[in-house]
């Protein structure tokens, strides 16, 4: 079990440009989180996957975004024509059902981010 | 909707020092609580959970009390060190149509000093 990685860590982009960042979760865990943190806030969230099917995306993820989970495994966020409010770390997080008594409480494992700053 | 609020940081301590960071909530049903911790270039990393009234969760001499007459889950240490410096999100997950996407709060910076 390696965790969960994220791809690239680091992305400088102009304004106008596409991005596209991938995640790998952790390889036996069904679901798939997006989240975005500015600076000073927690994280918030933008979509998750259960195995390829998308469930629920919030309201901040505007017609610029996309993700895409196409074999139930890594999944990749797209951001089109940035802007440089979407500057941001992006955070991507797994998650299984968990055993016992506990059984609903799905823990979350966090990758270590990609930070992207739109110029 | 449901919320968090977290002590504004950074809290700044000695080493061996006691620490509290406290954390209320504000949910429709009844949620499950977490303290996650951030060290500086690295994603969260779940530090403690409770799911019920009155459950206790620790770690790495870290506990927290789910406290529901108060809506509280405040996070203490007896004697932090320099390695604890990171921040640190109280969150809370609850059922909704069986997502239980968690919500956090805004994060409260610590800072050990030796």
């Amino acid at each position: 079990d390696t965790g969960v990685s994220q791809d690239p860590r680091h992305k400088i982009t102009k304004r106008g440009q596409n991005v596209t960042f991938r995640c790998d979760p952790i390889s036996e865990h069904n679901r798939l989180y997006w989240y975005r943190q500015t600076l000073g806030q927690g994280p918030e969230f933008l979509t998750y996957f259960q195995n390829e099917a998308q469930l629920e995306k919030s309201r901040l993820l505007s017609d610029r975004f996309s993700a895409e989970r196409p074999k139930g495994s890594f999944s990749t966020l797209e951001i089109q024509r940035t802007e440089q409010g979407d500057s941001a770390m992006y955070l991507c997080a797994s998650s299984s059902r968990t055993s016992g008594r506990e059984a609903k409480i799905y823990e979350q494992y966090f990758g270590p981010g990609t930070r992207l700053t739109v110029t | 909707g449901d919320s968090v609020t977290q002590m504004e940081g950074p809290v700044t301590l000695s080493e061996e020092a006691c620490l509290t960071i406290n954390c209320t909530y504000t949910a429709t049903g009844y949620p499950s609580l977490f303290w996650y911790v951030q060290y500086p270039g690295e994603g969260l990393q779940l530090l403690l959970k409770a799911t019920k009234a009155d459950d206790k969760g620790s770690n790495k001499g870290f506990e927290a009390t789910y406290r529901k007459e108060t809506t509280s889950f405040h996070l203490e240490k007896g004697s932090v060190q320099v390695s604890d410096s990171a921040v640190y999100f109280c969150a809370l997950s609850i059922s909704s149509g069986g997502s239980y996407i968690p919500t956090f709060g805004r994060g409260t910076s610590l800072i050990v000093h030796p």
